[in-house]
């Protein structure tokens, strides 16, 4: 089946620093890439819609200078959480779709600790 | 706008107890997907069914079953014969067709079996 990654699993980082992650599909293309947010015992949120080639589509009240998102390639997109604050330790997870693909594959997650 | 509820924020059951979790939707979209993941501690989402919304045929997966009622919007999910290893977070999602197909979650159900 479709797998997707994310690196890191985990990252602690200062307040002030940025912070990149990843999210790859191994053995398809991905030509749509979701970022969603999970706060402690809370749900899923949509943060941003990421197409191949194209800039991100963010939801509202998702700060795009600071949650960087970048789909450079059929098999890889990055979110840099820039300039971290404590409150943007969340549980960060990615989602990838095929076009045309009514299937969409989640990542691990990522836990971001900023200290 | 599109909203998944899910009223039941926790639930504790027995072992061998059946329990049901229930979802109900709201959508102006005549075509959407509809589904279930399992969150376990770790919080890599598991999979568990999609059901299209012209398909109204419950579905049973070994232990698991799923109601989908158009009528009343909604799509609920019974476990029989519940074991400690489902204890998890579960999470009822809805996404359009056609569309970006992002998910809007549900806030989920904890669903503690207790030996």
């Amino acid at each position: 089946g479709a797998v997707v990654s994310q690196h890191p699993s985990w990252v602690i980082c200062k307040s002030g620093t940025s912070v990149k992650i990843e999210c790859r599909s191994l053995d398809f293309q991905a030509t749509t890439m979701f970022w969603y947010r999970q706060f402690p015992k809370q749900s899923l949120m949509l943060m941003a819609t990421s197409n191949e080639g194209s800039k991100a589509t963010y939801e509202q009240g998702v700060e795009k200078d600071k949650f960087l998102i970048n789909h450079a390639s059929l098999t890889l997109s990055t979110l840099t959480v820039t300039s971290a604050h404590p409150e943007d330790s969340s549980f960060y997870i990615c989602s990838a779709r095929e076009e045309g693909a009514y299937e969409q594959y989640f990542g691990p997650g990522t836990r971001l600790t900023v200290t | 706008a599109q909203k998944v509820t899910q009223a039941q924020t926790e639930i504790s059951v027995v072992e061998k107890e059946d329990v049901t979790l229930d979802c109900v939707y709201e959508t102006r979209d005549t075509t959407y997907y509809l589904f279930w993941y399992k969150q376990p501690p770790s919080g890599e989402l598991v999979f568990l069914i999609r059901r299209n919304s012209f398909d109204e045929q419950n579905e049973i997966s070994g232990r698991y079953s799923w109601n989908f009622q158009k009528s009343t919007s909604s799509f609920n999910f019974t476990i029989t014969a519940s074991q400690v290893v489902d204890s998890a977070v579960y999470f009822c999602a809805l996404s359009e067709v056609p569309g970006r197909r992002a998910l809007t979650f549900g806030s989920g159900t904890r669903l503690q079996v207790q030996p």
